[in-house]
């Protein structure tokens, strides 16, 4: 079975500067890994995914992602933060032959201060 | 996203009621999801309903049902509320035909308290 493992409850970072929300992930055979983010009073949104090919992947509000398959990781990242990006953010995954059937982590509150 | 609607968004009742949680979506997809989220537990899948007639247990589904009643109602029921089941419900949706990753669009949740 596959598991995500988000080992930050919580990051803080100052207004500007680069930020990362780790992600280390378990699963047999290639993954599908995704990224979502949480604002408040809503729901999760989509911010980007890897399928395969390029190890970096970039999405939505200026954040990308770097897939490294010999740590088994997915870590996000953004080069400034916005104090708008304080959410909660959620990485999962998805094996290529189990469906749609995704795992998520437990989650990282991102806390951006000005 | 607004082309996923949940109703009601808080819901408090008590134990041993019975509580529906309805999902609606305009999106035209043929796949929906139950989650419930739980803190430092991140989603946990409840149900998956892959068409009208195709409906699939999740990771935790005990103590809950699902009706597909068309393409774009998914509803979500308690039969007898406990209060471990309090927590924040997402639906979701998919497009399998969107691409080989059929990428998961959820609605805005419905917190749910049971006394």
């Amino acid at each position: 079975a596959q598991s995500v493992a988000q080992p930050e409850d919580q990051v803080n970072v100052a207004e500007g500067n680069p930020l990362t929300v780790k992600c280390t992930y378990s699963v047999s055979g290639n993954p599908y890994l995704f990224w979502y983010v949480q604002y408040p009073n809503r729901g999760l949104q989509f911010l980007l995914k890897y399928i395969t090919g390029d190890n970096l992947v970039k999405g939505s509000y200026g954040f990308e992602a770097e897939f490294n398959k010999s740590q088994t990781s997915f870590h996000l990242k953004k080069p400034s933060a916005l104090v708008s990006d304080s959410a909660l953010y959620f990485c999962a995954v998805r094996p290529h032959n189990a469906g749609n059937m995704l795992t998520f982590g437990g989650g990282t509150r991102l806390m951006v201060k000005p | 996203d607004a082309d996923v609607t949940q109703t009601p968004r808080n819901r408090i009742t008590k134990t041993g009621k019975r509580i529906m949680l309805e999902c609606s979506q305009t999106k035209g997809h043929d796949r929906m999801y139950w989650y419930r989220q739980d803190p430092g537990l991140g989603l946990r899948l409840i149900y998956y309903s892959f068409d009208v007639k195709d409906i699939n247990k999740g990771e935790i589904s005990d103590g809950y049902s699902v009706s597909r009643q068309a393409q774009a109602k998914f509803s979500l029921s308690l039969e007898s509320a406990i209060p471990n089941q309090t927590a924040l419900y997402f639906c979701a949706t998919s497009d399998p035909s969107s691409g080989r990753t059929d990428t998961q669009y959820f609605g805005p949740g419905t917190r749910l308290t049971v006394l």
